[in-house]
């Protein structure tokens, strides 16, 4: 069965760093990987989804790299902002056919003006 | 605005009650899913459906029930026999469940609250 994990669990960074959000899974058999952003009491916004034969998906400040054969993506964010203070989740999909999603449980982010 | 919505925001429920949980989107997706989040915990596959009049068992399937009788909703019933409902619960849907490039969108959610 698939293992998502994302470590750390929490991060805080000062404004302008860049943040580096890691993804690891065990399956390398996966159809793509996508990672979302989710604000406290809402739901979950899609930021980039990376095909299985992408190795990265771009995006404003957001990159996404996908590594299958070591079981790992990272979320990149540049110059980070008071507003990308959230829970960053990610989930690849199997190769099932009906596209079933396992979720990692999320790297809480908080960055300081 | 296409969207996914989901209502109520909040719901308290006693015990022993069953309750629905409405989720409706106008994107014209063929597909549809229900999650489970419970703090500190990824989102856990409830029920999906690919179709009208079809669906199937996620990971946690027992206690709960859908149906699927129009394509732009997907009702979750919690039963009196889920022990512990407590949790935040996402409806999302997709284009599809076959293309190489599915990509889920979801509602904002609803938080159930056992009394």
């Amino acid at each position: 069965k698939q293992e998502v994990t994302q470590i750390p669990a929490a991060l805080s960074v000062p404004e302008g760093e860049n943040l580096v959000l890691n993804c690891s899974f065990t399956d390398s058999a996966i159809y793509n990987l996508q990672w979302f952003r989710q604000d406290p009491g809402k739901g979950l916004t899609s930021l980039l989804l990376i095909q299985s034969s992408q190795r990265e998906q771009t995006s404003g400040r957001l990159n996404a790299s996908l590594d299958k054969s070591s079981g790992r993506s990272t979320l990149y964010i540049a110059a980070s902002q008071p507003g990308d203070s959230a829970t960053y989740l990610c989930a690849s999909r199997g190769a099932d056919s009906w596209g079933k999603l396992q979720f990692g449980a999320g790297t809480q982010v908080v960055v300081t003006p | 605005d296409g969207g996914i919505t989901q209502s109520p925001k909040y719901l308290f429920r006693k015990e022993g009650q069953n309750v629905t949980l409405s989720c409706e989107q106008n994107l014209n997706h063929d597909a549809m899913y229900w999650y489970r989040q419970d703090p500190g915990q990824g989102l856990r596959l409830i029920y999906y459906s690919q179709i009208v009049n079809d669906f199937q068992k996620g990971d946690i399937a027992e206690g709960y029930s859908v149906s699927r009788e129009k394509k732009e909703s997907f009702p979750l019933t919690v039963t009196s026999a889920q022990k512990n409902p407590t949790a935040f619960y996402l409806c999302a849907s997709s284009m599809g469940p076959r293309g190489r490039d599915n990509e889920q969108f979801f509602g904002p959610g609803t938080r159930l609250t056992v009394l």
